[in-house]
Protein backbone atom coordinates (compact mmCIF):
# COMPACT_ATOMS: atom_id res chain seq x y z
CA UNK A 1 0.00 0.00 0.00
CA UNK A 2 1.34 3.39 -0.23
CA UNK A 3 2.66 5.75 2.14
CA UNK A 4 4.10 8.85 2.96
CA UNK A 5 8.00 8.70 3.79
CA UNK A 6 9.97 10.81 5.58
CA UNK A 7 13.38 11.54 6.23
CA UNK A 8 15.67 11.86 8.22
CA UNK A 9 13.33 10.21 11.37
CA UNK A 10 15.83 12.46 13.85
CA UNK A 11 17.69 15.55 13.39
CA UNK A 12 19.90 17.28 15.85
CA UNK A 13 20.78 20.56 14.91
CA UNK A 14 22.22 23.66 16.79
CA UNK A 15 20.37 26.47 17.40
CA UNK A 16 20.78 29.17 14.41
CA UNK A 17 21.19 26.17 11.99
CA UNK A 18 19.48 25.94 8.73
CA UNK A 19 17.29 22.31 8.06
CA UNK A 20 15.48 20.48 5.68
CA UNK A 21 13.33 18.25 6.44
CA UNK A 22 12.24 15.78 3.20
CA UNK A 23 9.15 14.41 2.34
CA UNK A 24 8.01 12.08 -0.59
CA UNK A 25 4.40 12.10 -0.83
CA UNK A 26 1.86 9.65 -2.41
CA UNK A 27 2.28 9.64 -5.96
CA UNK A 28 -0.87 10.63 -7.27
CA UNK A 29 -1.42 13.18 -4.82
CA UNK A 30 -2.19 16.77 -5.12
CA UNK A 31 -2.48 18.29 -1.65
CA UNK A 32 0.82 18.54 0.39
CA UNK A 33 0.65 19.49 4.01
CA UNK A 34 3.09 20.31 6.75
CA UNK A 35 2.35 19.40 10.73
CA UNK A 36 4.17 19.71 13.42
CA UNK A 37 3.57 18.33 17.58
CA UNK A 38 5.97 19.58 19.82
CA UNK A 39 6.18 17.04 23.06
CA UNK A 40 2.62 16.40 25.33
CA UNK A 41 0.75 19.17 23.07
CA UNK A 42 -1.32 19.08 19.60
CA UNK A 43 -0.66 18.06 16.40
CA UNK A 44 -0.41 21.58 14.62
CA UNK A 45 -1.10 22.80 11.26
CA UNK A 46 2.00 24.79 9.44
CA UNK A 47 1.48 25.11 5.58
CA UNK A 48 -0.75 23.27 2.88
CA UNK A 49 0.50 22.85 -0.77
CA UNK A 50 -0.92 23.19 -3.85
CA UNK A 51 -0.39 23.53 -7.60
CA UNK A 52 3.26 24.53 -6.84
CA UNK A 53 2.26 27.33 -4.17
CA UNK A 54 1.19 27.86 -0.72
CA UNK A 55 -2.89 27.76 -0.41
CA UNK A 56 -2.77 27.99 3.54
CA UNK A 57 -0.56 28.64 6.13
CA UNK A 58 -0.95 29.26 9.62
CA UNK A 59 0.54 32.27 12.79
CA UNK A 60 3.14 29.13 12.85
CA UNK A 61 4.37 29.58 9.49
CA UNK A 62 6.53 32.37 9.57
CA UNK A 63 9.48 34.25 7.62
CA UNK A 64 11.57 31.47 8.60
CA UNK A 65 9.66 28.47 7.23
CA UNK A 66 9.84 27.78 3.39
CA UNK A 67 8.22 24.70 1.72
CA UNK A 68 8.95 23.64 -1.81
CA UNK A 69 8.34 20.69 -4.06
CA UNK A 70 11.48 20.72 -6.10
CA UNK A 71 11.04 17.91 -8.39
CA UNK A 72 8.37 15.49 -9.21
CA UNK A 73 8.82 13.34 -6.18
CA UNK A 74 9.86 15.48 -2.78
CA UNK A 75 8.66 17.81 -0.81
CA UNK A 76 10.72 19.76 1.41
CA UNK A 77 10.08 21.99 4.90
CA UNK A 78 13.28 24.62 5.16
CA UNK A 79 13.45 25.92 8.40
CA UNK A 80 16.29 29.09 7.82
CA UNK A 81 17.26 29.56 11.50
CA UNK A 82 16.33 27.12 13.90
CA UNK A 83 15.33 28.39 17.63
CA UNK A 84 15.14 26.19 20.54
CA UNK A 85 11.05 25.88 20.09
CA UNK A 86 11.13 24.43 17.05
CA UNK A 87 12.21 21.27 18.69
CA UNK A 88 9.22 18.98 17.55
CA UNK A 89 7.95 16.69 15.31
CA UNK A 90 7.48 17.23 11.89
CA UNK A 91 4.85 15.13 9.77
CA UNK A 92 4.08 15.59 6.35
CA UNK A 93 0.31 14.85 5.14
CA UNK A 94 -0.78 14.11 1.61
CA UNK A 95 -4.11 13.93 0.14
CA UNK A 96 -5.93 13.21 -3.64
CA UNK A 97 -8.12 16.49 -2.88
CA UNK A 98 -8.79 18.64 -0.37
CA UNK A 99 -11.80 18.12 2.50
CA UNK A 100 -13.64 15.25 0.69
CA UNK A 101 -10.94 12.62 1.01
CA UNK A 102 -8.58 11.73 3.98
CA UNK A 103 -5.04 13.12 4.55
CA UNK A 104 -2.17 10.71 4.89
CA UNK A 105 0.62 11.30 7.25
CA UNK A 106 4.16 10.23 7.37
CA UNK A 107 6.46 8.79 10.54
CA UNK A 108 7.18 12.43 11.12
CA UNK A 109 10.67 13.48 11.55
CA UNK A 110 11.93 14.58 15.34
CA UNK A 111 13.92 17.74 15.10
CA UNK A 112 15.99 18.16 18.22
CA UNK A 113 17.76 21.89 18.43
CA UNK A 114 20.26 22.36 20.81
CA UNK B 1 -11.08 28.29 13.74
CA UNK B 2 -12.44 25.15 14.02
CA UNK B 3 -11.76 24.48 17.70
CA UNK B 4 -11.67 20.37 18.59
CA UNK B 5 -12.13 19.17 21.92
CA UNK B 6 -11.54 15.58 23.23
CA UNK B 7 -12.92 13.80 26.46
CA UNK B 8 -12.04 11.78 28.16
CA UNK B 9 -7.88 13.10 28.25
CA UNK B 10 -7.38 9.30 29.13
CA UNK B 11 -9.29 5.83 29.61
CA UNK B 12 -8.28 2.63 30.77
CA UNK B 13 -10.44 -0.36 30.48
CA UNK B 14 -10.00 -4.05 30.60
CA UNK B 15 -10.03 -5.97 27.65
CA UNK B 16 -13.18 -6.93 25.85
CA UNK B 17 -15.19 -3.76 26.98
CA UNK B 18 -17.22 -1.49 24.23
CA UNK B 19 -15.91 1.93 24.45
CA UNK B 20 -16.70 5.63 23.44
CA UNK B 21 -14.32 8.21 22.69
CA UNK B 22 -16.24 11.49 22.27
CA UNK B 23 -15.11 14.77 20.35
CA UNK B 24 -16.66 18.09 19.91
CA UNK B 25 -15.95 21.25 17.46
CA UNK B 26 -17.26 24.58 17.74
CA UNK B 27 -18.27 24.99 13.99
CA UNK B 28 -21.28 23.41 12.82
CA UNK B 29 -20.29 23.83 9.56
CA UNK B 30 -17.85 21.24 9.28
CA UNK B 31 -16.66 19.53 6.39
CA UNK B 32 -15.28 16.48 6.95
CA UNK B 33 -13.92 14.96 10.67
CA UNK B 34 -10.90 12.54 10.46
CA UNK B 35 -10.01 9.82 13.32
CA UNK B 36 -6.57 9.09 13.59
CA UNK B 37 -4.34 6.79 16.20
CA UNK B 38 -1.29 7.15 17.08
CA UNK B 39 1.35 4.92 19.00
CA UNK B 40 4.03 6.48 21.13
CA UNK B 41 6.40 7.83 19.44
CA UNK B 42 5.31 7.45 15.82
CA UNK B 43 3.46 8.72 13.36
CA UNK B 44 -0.65 8.98 12.62
CA UNK B 45 -2.69 6.73 11.19
CA UNK B 46 -5.82 7.66 9.34
CA UNK B 47 -8.54 5.70 10.91
CA UNK B 48 -11.91 7.08 9.58
CA UNK B 49 -13.00 9.57 7.91
CA UNK B 50 -16.85 10.93 8.05
CA UNK B 51 -17.91 13.20 4.98
CA UNK B 52 -20.18 15.97 5.84
CA UNK B 53 -22.92 14.37 4.55
CA UNK B 54 -22.89 11.18 6.40
CA UNK B 55 -23.88 10.54 9.79
CA UNK B 56 -21.03 7.33 10.63
CA UNK B 57 -18.64 5.06 9.28
CA UNK B 58 -17.32 1.89 9.88
CA UNK B 59 -14.18 -0.20 9.59
CA UNK B 60 -14.34 -3.68 11.80
CA UNK B 61 -14.45 -2.86 15.13
CA UNK B 62 -14.83 0.82 14.47
CA UNK B 63 -17.35 3.10 14.51
CA UNK B 64 -17.34 6.59 14.28
CA UNK B 65 -20.32 9.15 13.95
CA UNK B 66 -20.67 12.64 13.15
CA UNK B 67 -23.46 15.10 14.75
CA UNK B 68 -22.86 18.39 13.11
CA UNK B 69 -26.45 20.20 14.52
CA UNK B 70 -24.69 19.37 18.09
CA UNK B 71 -20.94 19.48 17.15
CA UNK B 72 -19.82 16.37 18.22
CA UNK B 73 -18.11 13.09 17.37
CA UNK B 74 -18.01 9.63 18.89
CA UNK B 75 -15.76 6.98 17.78
CA UNK B 76 -16.76 3.66 19.05
CA UNK B 77 -14.72 0.44 19.79
CA UNK B 78 -15.89 -2.95 20.00
CA UNK B 79 -14.31 -5.49 21.84
CA UNK B 80 -11.40 -3.61 23.26
CA UNK B 81 -8.29 -5.74 22.70
CA UNK B 82 -4.76 -4.72 24.20
CA UNK B 83 -3.36 -3.86 20.86
CA UNK B 84 -5.91 -0.89 20.49
CA UNK B 85 -3.64 0.65 23.41
CA UNK B 86 -2.70 3.70 21.62
CA UNK B 87 -3.69 7.56 21.11
CA UNK B 88 -6.94 8.59 19.35
CA UNK B 89 -6.76 11.85 17.51
CA UNK B 90 -9.55 13.42 16.06
CA UNK B 91 -9.48 16.46 13.27
CA UNK B 92 -11.97 18.57 11.80
CA UNK B 93 -11.11 20.69 8.60
CA UNK B 94 -11.04 24.31 9.40
CA UNK B 95 -13.14 26.83 6.47
CA UNK B 96 -10.85 27.29 3.77
CA UNK B 97 -10.74 23.53 4.06
CA UNK B 98 -7.20 22.77 3.95
CA UNK B 99 -6.13 22.96 7.21
CA UNK B 100 -7.07 20.05 9.92
CA UNK B 101 -7.46 21.04 13.11
CA UNK B 102 -6.76 18.63 15.55
CA UNK B 103 -7.83 17.95 19.73
CA UNK B 104 -5.09 16.47 21.73
CA UNK B 105 -6.52 13.21 22.09
CA UNK B 106 -7.30 10.49 23.99
CA UNK B 107 -4.98 8.20 25.44
CA UNK B 108 -6.16 4.88 26.03
CA UNK B 109 -4.79 2.18 27.48
CA UNK B 110 -6.48 -1.81 27.29
CA UNK B 111 -5.17 -4.08 29.98
CA UNK B 112 -5.76 -7.69 29.43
Amino acid sequence: EPEVTQTPSHQVTQMGQEVILRCVPISNHLYFYWYRQILGQKVEFLVSFYNNEISEKSEIFDDQFSVERPDGSNFTLKIRSTKLEDSAMYFCASGVDRVWYEQYFGPGTRLTVT
Amino acid sequence: KQEVTQIPAALSVPEGENLVLNCSFTDSAIYNLQWFRQDPGKGLTSLLLIQSSQREQTSGRLNASLDKSSGRSTLYIAASQPGDSATYLCAGYSNSGYALNFGKGTSLLVTP
